[in-house]
């Protein structure tokens, strides 16, 4: 079973809604990490979280840190089709040497 | 700027040929990944490196050879063992201590002809 569990796995939404993915880890979180990846691109750092509860916006994305839940949420307000890639989250977990583990990604696409 | 080169950014081999896939970085970071992707499964790690002249296997090495005779380089060679090569390749690179995450590079194409 993966160790870094991302859903949905693709999420079609209408431009201008609202949106949330969200990265549940089976193992104990030192720090999670968002980033995004155009198709056949590498992936851009957005945002990186570290401390229970902490919560980090950039322009209309907003992710969250639920320690208790092991889990990451990424949240975009009002979606617009520059939004649209696929978001993998990244994990530092126990047991892992400091190397980061990677969720199977999210395939966003915004219709206008 | 700083940043992580790889190059080729397409690249096309044919059945029994070893490629070598460049990933150079000016960031100063001492640790180098490379990460295979293939649709639907994520990242998947095939070796890595915190130090100069030494490097681990990862998840999926077989079939796969690398070198960190620099600090500012890592090369991937995919060799004729690797019976599935063609996917996507990333590289990426990271200071040891405290961990903020990875650098990534554009990555790379590999197919099989």
């Amino acid at each position: 079973s993966q160790e870094l569990e991302q859903s949905p796995q693709s999420l079609i939404v209408q431009e201008g809604k609202n949106l949330t993915i969200n990265c549940t880890s089976s193992k104990t979180l030192y720090g999670l990490y968002w980033y995004k990846q155009k198709y056949g691109e590498g992936l851009i750092f957005l945002m990186m979280l570290q401390k229970g509860g902490e919560e980090k916006s950039h322009e209309k994305i907003t992710a969250k840190l639920d320690e208790k839940k092991q889990q990451s949420s990424l949240h975009i307000t009002a979606s617009q089709p520059s939004h649209a890639g696929i978001y993998l989250c990244g994990a530092d977990v126990v047991d892992q040497g400091g190397k980061l583990i990677f969720g199977q990604g999210t395939e966003l696409s915004v219709k206008p | 700027d700083g940043g992580i080169t790889q190059s080729p950014k397409y690249l096309f081999r044919k059945e029994g040929q070893n490629v070598t896939l460049s990933c150079e970085q000016n960031l100063n970071h001492d640790a180098m990944y490379w990460y295979r992707q293939d649709p639907g499964q994520g990242l998947r790690l095939i070796y890595y490196s915190q130090i100069v002249n030494d490097f681990q296997k990862g998840d999926i090495a077989e079939g796969y050879s690398v070198s960190r005779e620099k600090k500012e380089s890592f090369p991937l060679t995919v060799t004729s063992a690797q019976k599935n090569p063609t996917a996507f390749y990333l590289c990426a690179s990271s200071i040891v201590e405290p961990n903020y995450g990875y650098t990534f590079g554009s990555g790379t194409r590999l197919t099989v002809v």
